[in-house]
Protein backbone atom coordinates (compact mmCIF):
# COMPACT_ATOMS: atom_id res chain seq x y z
CA UNK A 1 0.00 0.00 0.00
CA UNK A 2 1.48 3.10 -0.84
CA UNK A 3 1.40 5.85 1.29
CA UNK A 4 2.14 10.13 1.48
CA UNK A 5 3.38 11.35 4.31
CA UNK A 6 3.07 14.96 4.76
CA UNK A 7 4.85 16.98 7.29
CA UNK A 8 4.38 19.15 9.73
CA UNK A 9 0.57 18.66 9.98
CA UNK A 10 -0.13 22.42 11.33
CA UNK A 11 2.02 25.33 10.73
CA UNK A 12 1.33 28.63 12.30
CA UNK A 13 3.65 31.29 11.50
CA UNK A 14 3.96 35.04 11.03
CA UNK A 15 3.62 37.26 7.60
CA UNK A 16 6.98 37.33 6.14
CA UNK A 17 8.40 34.55 7.81
CA UNK A 18 9.38 31.39 5.59
CA UNK A 19 8.52 27.53 5.41
CA UNK A 20 8.75 24.47 3.95
CA UNK A 21 6.66 21.74 4.21
CA UNK A 22 7.03 18.19 2.90
CA UNK A 23 6.02 15.28 1.04
CA UNK A 24 7.26 11.53 1.66
CA UNK A 25 6.74 7.98 0.17
CA UNK A 26 8.64 5.02 0.33
CA UNK A 27 8.20 4.24 -3.36
CA UNK A 28 8.63 6.14 -6.54
CA UNK A 29 6.06 8.79 -7.61
CA UNK A 30 5.32 8.40 -11.78
CA UNK A 31 4.41 12.20 -11.07
CA UNK A 32 3.14 14.25 -7.72
CA UNK A 33 1.15 17.14 -7.27
CA UNK A 34 0.53 20.12 -4.88
CA UNK A 35 -2.88 21.03 -4.13
CA UNK A 36 -4.17 23.72 -1.94
CA UNK A 37 -7.44 23.78 -0.04
CA UNK A 38 -9.64 26.95 1.43
CA UNK A 39 -12.38 25.93 3.46
CA UNK A 40 -15.53 25.42 2.15
CA UNK A 41 -14.04 24.47 -1.42
CA UNK A 42 -12.47 21.57 -3.65
CA UNK A 43 -8.59 21.51 -3.63
CA UNK A 44 -6.96 23.45 -6.70
CA UNK A 45 -3.58 22.25 -8.18
CA UNK A 46 -0.71 24.04 -7.74
CA UNK A 47 1.67 22.14 -10.28
CA UNK A 48 2.71 19.47 -11.16
CA UNK A 49 6.26 17.45 -11.47
CA UNK A 50 7.43 14.76 -13.17
CA UNK A 51 11.18 14.51 -13.18
CA UNK A 52 13.34 13.60 -10.99
CA UNK A 53 15.16 16.38 -9.27
CA UNK A 54 12.59 19.09 -10.58
CA UNK A 55 12.23 22.67 -9.26
CA UNK A 56 9.11 24.72 -10.18
CA UNK A 57 8.54 28.14 -9.21
CA UNK A 58 4.66 29.87 -8.87
CA UNK A 59 5.91 33.42 -7.55
CA UNK A 60 6.63 33.09 -3.84
CA UNK A 61 6.44 29.24 -3.65
CA UNK A 62 8.89 26.53 -4.67
CA UNK A 63 8.32 23.22 -5.53
CA UNK A 64 11.20 20.54 -5.33
CA UNK A 65 11.10 17.10 -6.70
CA UNK A 66 13.72 14.47 -5.26
CA UNK A 67 16.12 13.14 -7.31
CA UNK A 68 14.73 9.63 -6.48
CA UNK A 69 11.19 10.78 -7.13
CA UNK A 70 10.01 9.64 -3.31
CA UNK A 71 9.98 13.03 -2.03
CA UNK A 72 8.83 16.64 -2.45
CA UNK A 73 8.79 19.83 -0.75
CA UNK A 74 7.02 23.24 -1.06
CA UNK A 75 8.70 26.20 0.55
CA UNK A 76 6.82 29.62 0.55
CA UNK A 77 8.96 33.04 0.89
CA UNK A 78 8.17 35.70 2.87
CA UNK A 79 4.71 34.19 3.59
CA UNK A 80 1.17 36.24 3.34
CA UNK A 81 -2.27 36.05 5.79
CA UNK A 82 -3.38 34.88 1.36
CA UNK A 83 -1.42 31.90 2.12
CA UNK A 84 -3.69 30.49 4.45
CA UNK A 85 -4.81 27.06 3.53
CA UNK A 86 -4.83 23.29 3.71
CA UNK A 87 -1.78 21.75 1.00
CA UNK A 88 -2.19 18.64 -0.36
CA UNK A 89 0.62 16.46 -2.20
CA UNK A 90 -0.48 14.18 -4.11
CA UNK A 91 1.78 10.80 -5.99
CA UNK A 92 0.72 8.88 -9.11
CA UNK A 93 2.31 5.35 -9.15
CA UNK A 94 3.14 3.18 -11.81
CA UNK A 95 -0.01 2.71 -14.55
CA UNK A 96 -2.95 3.59 -12.08
CA UNK A 97 -5.46 5.31 -12.81
CA UNK A 98 -5.75 6.89 -9.35
CA UNK A 99 -3.45 9.18 -7.35
CA UNK A 100 -2.85 8.86 -3.46
CA UNK A 101 -3.46 11.68 -1.38
CA UNK A 102 -1.53 12.95 1.85
CA UNK A 103 -3.47 14.23 4.71
CA UNK A 104 -2.20 17.80 4.27
CA UNK A 105 -0.14 20.67 6.21
CA UNK A 106 -3.12 23.09 7.49
CA UNK A 107 -0.90 26.26 7.46
CA UNK A 108 -2.45 29.80 8.95
CA UNK A 109 -0.41 32.69 8.28
CA UNK A 110 -0.82 35.60 11.08
CA UNK A 111 -1.02 38.41 10.20
CA UNK B 1 -13.16 27.17 -13.52
CA UNK B 2 -13.88 23.35 -14.72
CA UNK B 3 -17.26 23.12 -15.41
CA UNK B 4 -17.87 20.63 -12.37
CA UNK B 5 -21.21 20.59 -10.23
CA UNK B 6 -22.35 17.99 -7.50
CA UNK B 7 -25.71 17.91 -6.10
CA UNK B 8 -26.98 18.02 -3.45
CA UNK B 9 -24.52 20.59 -1.62
CA UNK B 10 -25.62 19.85 1.91
CA UNK B 11 -28.13 17.03 3.02
CA UNK B 12 -28.50 15.50 6.35
CA UNK B 13 -30.32 12.14 6.53
CA UNK B 14 -31.41 9.11 8.82
CA UNK B 15 -29.27 6.38 9.88
CA UNK B 16 -30.53 3.37 6.75
CA UNK B 17 -31.47 5.45 4.06
CA UNK B 18 -30.54 5.31 0.91
CA UNK B 19 -28.42 8.89 -0.42
CA UNK B 20 -27.58 9.32 -4.58
CA UNK B 21 -24.81 12.36 -4.43
CA UNK B 22 -24.65 13.64 -7.92
CA UNK B 23 -21.50 14.80 -9.74
CA UNK B 24 -21.90 16.46 -13.50
CA UNK B 25 -19.50 17.79 -15.75
CA UNK B 26 -19.31 19.75 -18.67
CA UNK B 27 -15.94 19.13 -19.75
CA UNK B 28 -16.08 15.82 -21.32
CA UNK B 29 -13.59 14.19 -19.51
CA UNK B 30 -13.09 10.24 -19.31
CA UNK B 31 -11.80 9.88 -16.02
CA UNK B 32 -14.15 10.65 -13.06
CA UNK B 33 -13.47 10.31 -9.43
CA UNK B 34 -15.70 10.25 -5.70
CA UNK B 35 -13.60 11.10 -2.62
CA UNK B 36 -14.87 11.44 1.06
CA UNK B 37 -12.48 13.96 3.07
CA UNK B 38 -12.33 13.65 7.04
CA UNK B 39 -10.50 15.09 9.51
CA UNK B 40 -7.02 13.41 10.41
CA UNK B 41 -7.87 11.27 7.12
CA UNK B 42 -7.20 13.54 4.00
CA UNK B 43 -8.79 12.90 0.98
CA UNK B 44 -9.79 9.24 0.31
CA UNK B 45 -10.97 7.81 -2.83
CA UNK B 46 -14.18 5.75 -2.71
CA UNK B 47 -15.01 4.63 -6.74
CA UNK B 48 -13.66 5.97 -10.01
CA UNK B 49 -14.54 5.48 -13.20
CA UNK B 50 -12.48 5.86 -16.27
CA UNK B 51 -15.05 5.57 -18.66
CA UNK B 52 -18.79 4.79 -19.25
CA UNK B 53 -19.74 1.96 -17.22
CA UNK B 54 -16.22 1.42 -16.49
CA UNK B 55 -15.74 1.39 -13.34
CA UNK B 56 -13.45 0.70 -9.99
CA UNK B 57 -13.07 0.50 -6.54
CA UNK B 58 -10.71 3.00 -4.05
CA UNK B 59 -9.33 1.94 -0.69
CA UNK B 60 -13.31 3.37 1.16
CA UNK B 61 -15.23 1.59 -0.92
CA UNK B 62 -17.11 -0.59 1.80
CA UNK B 63 -20.93 0.58 2.35
CA UNK B 64 -20.79 2.65 -1.41
CA UNK B 65 -21.49 2.12 -5.00
CA UNK B 66 -21.35 4.12 -8.04
CA UNK B 67 -22.82 3.98 -11.57
CA UNK B 68 -21.46 6.14 -14.62
CA UNK B 69 -24.28 5.63 -17.60
CA UNK B 70 -23.37 8.87 -19.38
CA UNK B 71 -19.90 10.78 -19.46
CA UNK B 72 -21.04 13.76 -17.94
CA UNK B 73 -22.39 11.96 -14.52
CA UNK B 74 -21.27 10.20 -11.82
CA UNK B 75 -23.41 9.02 -9.14
CA UNK B 76 -22.21 7.78 -6.22
CA UNK B 77 -25.08 5.59 -4.09
CA UNK B 78 -24.76 4.69 0.17
CA UNK B 79 -27.37 2.10 0.13
CA UNK B 80 -27.84 2.42 3.60
CA UNK B 81 -26.25 4.84 5.11
CA UNK B 82 -24.17 4.98 8.65
CA UNK B 83 -22.76 7.38 11.12
CA UNK B 84 -19.57 6.66 9.64
CA UNK B 85 -20.06 8.15 6.47
CA UNK B 86 -21.26 11.17 7.82
CA UNK B 87 -18.41 13.18 5.83
CA UNK B 88 -17.57 15.90 2.85
CA UNK B 89 -17.75 14.17 -0.31
CA UNK B 90 -15.41 15.67 -3.79
CA UNK B 91 -15.92 14.96 -7.27
CA UNK B 92 -13.20 15.16 -9.47
CA UNK B 93 -12.54 14.47 -13.19
CA UNK B 94 -9.34 14.70 -15.56
CA UNK B 95 -8.93 14.07 -18.72
CA UNK B 96 -5.97 11.79 -18.87
CA UNK B 97 -4.20 8.90 -16.36
CA UNK B 98 -3.36 10.12 -13.54
CA UNK B 99 0.46 9.03 -13.98
CA UNK B 100 1.12 11.02 -16.86
CA UNK B 101 0.74 14.02 -14.27
CA UNK B 102 -2.75 15.36 -15.70
CA UNK B 103 -4.63 17.58 -13.76
CA UNK B 104 -7.57 16.60 -11.18
CA UNK B 105 -10.19 19.38 -11.13
CA UNK B 106 -12.58 19.20 -8.32
CA UNK B 107 -16.48 20.08 -7.81
CA UNK B 108 -17.15 21.79 -4.34
CA UNK B 109 -17.87 19.20 -2.08
CA UNK B 110 -21.21 17.99 -0.35
CA UNK B 111 -21.35 18.11 2.95
CA UNK B 112 -23.65 14.69 3.98
CA UNK B 113 -24.83 14.06 7.97
CA UNK B 114 -26.26 11.14 8.67
CA UNK B 115 -27.83 11.29 12.29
Amino acid sequence: TQLLEQSPQFLSIQEGENLTVYCNSSSVFSSLQWYRQEPGEGPVLLVTVVTGGEVKKLKRLTFQFGDARKDSSLHITAAQPGDTGLYLCAGAFGGDDKIIFGKGTRLHILP
Amino acid sequence: DAGITQSPRHKVTETGTPVTLRCHQTENHRYMYWYRQDPGHGLRLIHYSYGVKDTDKGEVSDGYSVSRSKTEDFLLTLESATSSQTSVYFCAISDKQPFSGDTQYFGPGTRLTVL
